[in-house]
């Protein structure tokens, strides 16, 4: 089992709908976790923070479950400019908790 | 401010001629990165420096990688002899001291690398 796993899409979505990406993790001993958006050809940039009580930032609403050891990213009134991959990251808690597990992303592709 | 710095941003080189890829961490950054992105296998840690010492290198795929730090303003992942397989995007990243929470790390532009 992979330790990050995502859909890889690609969601292909009209603008202004609501899109929702999910992402698991095999290691419960996993103490941090992150949404990284990826533009075409470019380096990652971190999204955001996902906290256990769950948190937004404007359209995007991360979650996250524990117990299923499952996160998602919601995304409201998508706009042309959120097409890109976006990865779920876990940090890996062996070696201090520095290395943190990228999934392999999930493209989002926002349509007129 | 700058950001990392990684050179060259391409590479395309024949197989087995010796590669090697550079990188400026953000000043005043403690840890470093090395990651490997491939379209199959998504985003990978080779390995990581704090403060210029090697921390782990389990990600290094095999004997013909290998990364220095021999100072804190710089850092060096080198493949000899290179492969076609070894075509990749390499990316370097830096974070500072309290780097346990991933919106601390930086990542830079990458290297664009082909091994024909």
């Amino acid at each position: 089992r992979k330790e990050v796993e995502q859909d890889p899409g690609p969601f292909n979505v009209p603008e202004g709908a609501t899109v929702a990406f999910n992402c698991t993790y095999s290691n419960s001993a996993s103490q941090s976790f992150f949404w990284y958006r990826q533009d075409c050809r470019k380096e990652p940039k971190l999204l955001m923070s996902v906290y256990s009580s769950g948190n937004e930032d404007g359209r995007f609403t991360a979650q996250l479950n524990r117990a299923s050891q499952y996160i998602s990213l919601l995304i409201r009134d998508s706009k042309l400019s959120d097409s890109a991959t976006y990865l779920c990251v876990v940090n890996d808690p062996t070696g201090g908790g520095n290395k943190l597990t990228f999934g392999t992303g999930t493209q989002l592709k926002v349509e007129l | 401010d700058a950001g990392v710095i990684q050179s060259p941003r391409h590479e395309v080189t024949e197989m087995g001629q010796e590669v090697t890829l550079r990188c400026k961490p953000i000043s005043g950054h403690d840890y470093l990165f090395w990651y490997r992105q491939t379209m199959m296998r998504g985003l990978e840690l080779l390995i990581y420096f704090n403060n210029n010492v090697p921390i782990d290198d389990s990600g290094m795929p095999e004997d013909r990688f290998s990364a220095k730090m021999p100072n804190a303003s710089f850092s060096t992942l080198k493949i000899q002899p290179s492969e076609p397989r070894d075509s990749a995007v390499y990316f370097c990243a830096s974070s500072p001291r309290d780097s346990y929470s991933g919106n601390t790390i930086y990542f830079g532009e990458g290297s664009w690398l082909t091994v024909v």
